[in-house]
């Protein structure tokens, strides 16, 4: 059962322009959400955040969006850059259970110069 | 800060021997967590510890898998005895806020 899912495996982008990476998650008492970015042979680092009482969090050129009536979190990157390619994972949390967090399956971003 | 560091980074084991991962979460983090990758089923969490002590272990496959954490800066995951199905980048995470958690570069295990 995934209840965390990033239905695109992969995703190209040209450098300066948009990239948005998309998650969609089944369990609607799921209350905080995560965005890591992860690099080959390292361990995923931590991105950005959001809680289900907002909307819309950003940080430089990184925003996430939450829908929460489509059960649906997005990541904007803006403008790609070479170096953000990268495997990018959505976690999601319940906060009654200590920050554990439920991965998607990832998404490789990869930015073209 | 050194970060959560992982050993070994790289374990090659035959089938049946017994396998011991190791994990030294940041100084100051109280909780830590142990996750397996594979190409199949993700990331996926095995156990984690909250100021030592096991929170939750629904994770862990079977009893071949076990984690302990003696103290607050070190953890072990040890499979025994290994099965070539365990072949998998095992990572360790620690935190201090209840979401943000670090990871370290995990240890890649294959089982022959």
């Amino acid at each position: 059962d995934q209840q965390v899912k990033q239905n695109s495996p992969s995703l190209s982008v040209q450098e300066g322009r948009i990239s948005i990476l998309n998650c969609d998650y089944t369990n609607s008492m799921f209350d905080y959400f995560l965005w890591y970015k992860k690099y080959p042979a390292e361990g995923p680092t931590f991105l950005i955040s959001i809680s289900s009482i907002k909307d819309k969090n950003e940080d430089g050129r990184f925003t996430v969006f939450l829908n929460k009536s489509a059960k649906h979190l997005s990541l904007h990157i803006v403008p790609s850059q070479p170096g953000d390619s990268a495997v990018y994972f959505c976690a999601a949390s319940f906060y009654n259970q200590g920050g554990k967090l439920i991965f998607g399956q990832g998404t490789e971003l990869s930015v073209k110069p | 800060d050194a970060g959560v560091i992982q050993s070994p980074r790289h374990e090659v084991t035959e089938m049946g021997q017994e396998v011991t991962l190791r994990c030294k979460p940041i100084s100051g983090h109280n909780s830590l967590f142990w996750y397996r990758q594979t190409m199949m089923r993700g990331l996926e969490l095995l156990i984690y510890f909250n100021n030592n002590v096991p929170i939750d272990d629904s994770g862990m496959p079977e009893d071949r898998f076990s984690a302990k954490m003696p103290n607050a800066s070190f953890s072990t995951l040890k499979i025994q005895p290994s099965e070539p199905r365990d072949s998998a980048v095992y990572f360790c995470a620690s935190s201090r806020q209840v979401y943000e958690q670090y990871f370290g570069p995990g240890t890649r295990l294959t089982v022959t």
